[in-house]
């Protein structure tokens, strides 16, 4: 079955405490992002790669950090997590088309940084 | 001013009617225009994308673009329950508006 999947799903952590949240996909796509959605606000992109090795910083990259080492997988690391960064993640693979793009989404990771 | 804006509802309509979702966008040379349906506690789909001005329908839905007004928007004709869930419209597929929650009242 083709997936993005996403880990952990839930996560409460303190701040300072480093973590990471992983993110694989089975679809061979080169194209993959990281997002964070917070009520009123939406989904805003904090990273992207473009292909392995090929990294760049989205709307809202302050405090994250990612490493795209092989294709299916795409990382998101909080060095030093804050308050702040307590939101809803969402890691998401695109099939560029034609006949259109289509970008997958992983289930979500719910972050809270206490 | 947001880059994609979208009313945020809610939107609640009867079964059996047209529901009409809209969306405005900042960036006069965006290409790609795609509309997602999010449930309560799950992640986003994708429902719709239009390259080109007009309208593209696919089943009950229908997107229609008009790049001259920096508008699309999403038609769901013959609402049902199921379609209940916030809709969230994106523009080159990553800048993404807050979303509007859609009710569809049996």
């Amino acid at each position: 079955e083709a997936q993005v999947t996403q880990n952990p799903r839930y996560l409460i952590t303190v701040t300072g405490k480093k973590l990471t949240v992983t993110c694989s996909q089975n679809m061979n796509h080169e194209y993959m992002s990281w997002y964070r959605q917070d009520p009123g606000l939406g989904l805003r992109q904090i990273y992207y790669s473009m292909n392995v090795e090929v990294t760049d910083k989205g709307d809202v990259p302050e405090g994250y950090k990612v490493s795209r080492k092989e294709k299916r997988n795409f990382p998101l690391i909080l060095e030093s997590p804050s308050p702040n960064q307590t939101s809803l993640y969402f890691c998401a693979s695109t099939f560029t088309g034609p006949p259109t793009d289509t970008q997958y989404f992983g289930p979500g990771t719910r972050l809270t940084v206490l | 001013q947001k880059e994609v804006e979208q009313n945020s509802g809610p939107l609640s309509v009867p079964e059996g009617a047209i529901a009409s979702l809209n969306c405005t966008y900042s960036d006069r040379g965006s290409q790609s225009f795609f509309w997602y349906r999010q449930y309560s506690g799950k992640s986003p789909e994708l429902i719709m994308s239009i390259y080109s001005n007009g309208d593209k329908e696919d089943g009950r839905f229908t997107a229609q673009l008009n790049k001259a007004s920096q508008y699309v928007s999403l038609l769901i004709r013959d609402s049902q329950p199921s379609d209940s869930a916030t809709y969230l419209c994106a523009v080159n597929d990553m800048r993404f508006g807050a979303g509007t929650r859609l009710t569809v009242k049996p």
